[in-house]
């Protein structure tokens, strides 16, 4: 049973341009959560998803992100015109069920130029 | 505004004794807690959680102490081996109401041999 899968593993993007990263949740899990860590920061919270629903988007910034989780296929977060300040490390995390443990991803590593 | 606490960024403890890794939090309406590791390049492993309703949870070597009235709780591992050396986050949530995990900054505990 594989885990929680996220890709690329490293991105690197220069100022302006677009960045998606993509998770595939365990088997069997149809809720995903997306986590940024700034350096020397803990995990902030961005957004929670469900099949084809957002649920709580309250610690993604408004502008420039965008979260999905299509039917079919991985969940994306999707970064528009990325600045410097976008450089982090993105984790997705994915449950069962809404109470449940989630299991997070090794994470991709943005990192703007 | 930080809500869940880790005062300690690094911590070094002799192979075999006990580490105890401490976190504070600022919010009474928590509900649920966690400790998660995290290795470098990995993503966050989900370690041990309780439940504001006990004070105690203990999982092998792994226990986890909350302190309610003093909006406290500490990990201790005993006794602490190499592969204890990572990154750990304490985290909390609010169980019934939403589902984002809040954390701490970590805390970086060394194994010395």
């Amino acid at each position: 049973n594989a885990g929680v899968m996220q890709n690329p593993r490293h991105l690197v993007r220069r100022r302006g341009q677009e960045a998606r990263l993509r998770c595939s949740p365990m088997k069997g899990h149809s809720h995903v959560y997306w986590y940024r860590q700034l350096p020397e920061e803990g995990l902030k919270f961005m957004v929670y998803l469900q099949k084809e629903n957002i649920i709580d988007e309250s610690g993604m910034p408004k502008e420039r992100f965008s979260a999905e989780f299509p039917k079919e296929g991985p969940s994306i977060l999707r970064i528009q015109q990325v600045v410097r300040g976008d450089s982090a490390a993105y984790f997705c995390a994915s449950s069962k069920a809404r109470t449940e443990t989630q299991y997070f991803g090794p994470g991709t590593r943005l990192l703007v130029l | 505004d930080q809500q869940v606490k880790q005062n300690s960024p690094s911590l070094s403890v002799q192979e075999g004794r006990i580490s105890i890794l401490n976190c504070d939090y600022t919010n009474s309406m928590f509900d649920y807690f966690l400790w998660y590791k995290k290795y470098p390049a990995e993503g966050p492993t989900f370690l041990i959680s309780i439940s504001s309703i006990k004070d105690k949870n203990e999982d092998g070597r792994f226990t986890v102490f909350l302190n309610k009235s003093a909006k406290h709780l500490s990990l201790h591992i005993v006794p602490s081996q190499p592969g204890d050396s990572a990154v750990y986050f304490c985290a909390a949530s609010f169980l019934n109401r939403d589902d984002k995990i809040i954390f701490g900054k970590g805390t970086r505990l060394h194994i010395l041999p």
